[in-house]
């Protein structure tokens, strides 16, 4: 089963708007990460939460976390078109080789 | 720096053919990563190298399947015989792996393996 599950699958929004994503995983982990991926590409690293922390921003991106409740969201904020692509969370569960757990990631559309 | 770089990016080969993907991580990353990715199960962890050494291979989907990394700045995933099960977009990654758990991954662009 999945580690990492973002929660909506789909989401479309229109230019200027907020985009929300969800993420909720089973066990602990040290640390979660949120990539994206436009379509055809790699993934690409946006930002990292440690276990210890609540929140961290990064330009348009913030970020929470709540080990208690085992989710974290992702907050896209005025979003732009080129925002467009699909959204990962990821867990560190191992300690050693940093193996990641990605989920099945959100589909977020912006239009314009 | 070029990122890591994967080869070749699209692969169309028939049902029973061996397939080689290969993989150049970034210079000086000590671990290397594998993923397979599907719409339906979307992106898979394969196995996964540190130091060259295979840590886990939990992830391969059977004996058909095979990885090796005879050096630090190369890799390769092999399929024999390959199956149109097979048909997905692989991708490899590295990280500078420092020891902690706070490493982030850096991606290829991918190879897309169509089995006929």
């Amino acid at each position: 089963s999945q580690q990492g599950e973002e929660d909506p699958q789909a989401l479309s929004i229109q230019e200027g708007e907020n985009a929300t994503m969800n993420c909720s995983y089973k066990t602990s982990i040290n640390n979660l990460q949120w990539y994206r991926q436009n379509s055809g590409r790699g993934l690409v690293h946006l930002i990292l939460i440690r276990s210890n922390e609540r929140e961290k921003h990064s330009g348009r991106l913030r970020v929470t976390l709540d080990t208690s409740k085992k989710s974290s969201s992702l907050l896209i904020t005025a979003s732009r078109a080129a925002d467009t692509a699909s959204y990962f969370c990821a867990t560190a569960v191992h300690q050693a080789g940093t193996a990641l757990i990605f989920g099945k990631g959100t589909t977020l559309s912006v239009s314009s | 720096d070029a990122g890591v770089i994967q080869s070749p990016r699209h692969e169309v080969t028939e049902m029973g053919q061996e397939v080689t993907l290969r993989c150049k991580p970034i210079s000086g990353h000590n671990s290397l990563f594998w993923y397979r990715q599907t719409m339906m199960r979307g992106l898979e962890l394969l196995i996964y190298f540190n130091n060259n050494v295979p840590i886990d291979d939990s992830g391969m989907p059977e004996d058909r399947f095979s990885a090796k990394m005879p050096n630090a700045s190369f890799s390769t995933l092999k399929i024999q015989p390959s199956e149109p099960r097979d048909s997905a977009v692989y991708f490899c990654a590295s990280s500078p792996s420092s020891g902690g758990a706070e490493d982030t991954q850096y991606f290829g662009p991918g190879t897309r393996l169509t089995v006929l």
